[in-house]
């Protein structure tokens, strides 16, 4: 059976730093795209951004709200796919989800996301 | 960025009823064209993707379809759990946009 748990959210103050870490299960994590996204309170789902399979090279695309303070990881050996976010903002205060994806056929970008896990929540506020 | 529309926004409706939810893009996407479903406190679920195709596991009464850049997801017969939140969103060119999703409340 497939599962994703995220895991890493908190309150923290604006300018500071969280890594969330997603932790997939019951599939070959190396061979898909782990994506994240995030649903601010009250709005709807919102993409920020994707770390591709090996294979594809590990590309990585991302939402331009990132703007570089967001950093995209994985590490296959232990099965775990990391979002890094420094100099967090107000407006990233949301729920954080992550989700797998099976690498599309152009360059493995993903098409679709098939699995997602229940969200971590990251509260930024002084 | 290719904007993605929805409506309505919410709707009300009673178990055995069909309901229709409609989605537009800004711009042709194919049929790149993903449908979710949302309730609090859970984990998203694909319903629909490339703008027909039925996630394993997801209930015949969900079904998809296109006319240009118009998409519907319809539900032959509502469930008392089929009560949620529901997106689209495009996967033909990134950043990979939602529409505002329609709440689906009981009548």
């Amino acid at each position: 059976e497939v599962q994703v748990v995220e895991s890493g959210g908190g309150f923290v103050n604006p300018g500071r730093s969280l890594r969330l870490s997603c932790t997939p299960s019951g599939f070959i994590f190396s061979d898909y795209v782990i994506s994240w996204f995030r649903q601010a309170p009250g709005k709807g789902l919102e993409w920020v951004g994707f770390i591709g399979s090996k294979p594809y090279g590990g590309t990585i695309k991302s939402a331009a709200y990132v703007k570089g303070r967001f950093t995209f990881s994985r590490d296959d050996s232990k099965g775990i796919a990391y979002l890094q976010m420094n100099s967090l903002e107000i407006e990233d205060t949301a729920m954080y989800y992550c989700a797998r994806a099976p690498p599309g056929p152009v360059a493995g970008t993903p098409y679709y996301f098939d699995y997602w896990g229940q969200g971590t929540l990251v509260t930024v506020s002084s | 960025d290719i904007q993605m529309t929805q409506s309505p926004s919410s709707l009300s409706a009673s178990v055995g009823d069909r309901v229709t939810i409609s989605c537009r893009a800004s711009q042709s996407i194919s049929t790149y064209l993903n449908w979710y479903q949302v309730k609090p406190g859970k984990a998203p679920k694909l319903l629909i993707y490339h703008a027909f195709t039925l996630q394993t596991g997801v209930p015949s009464r969900f079904s998809g379809s296109r006319s240009g850049t118009d998409f519907t997801l319809t539900i032959s017969s509502l469930q008392p759990e089929d009560f949620a939140t529901y997106y689209c969103q495009q996967s033909f060119s990134g950043p990979f946009t939602f529409a505002p999703g329609t709440k689906v409340h009981i009548e």
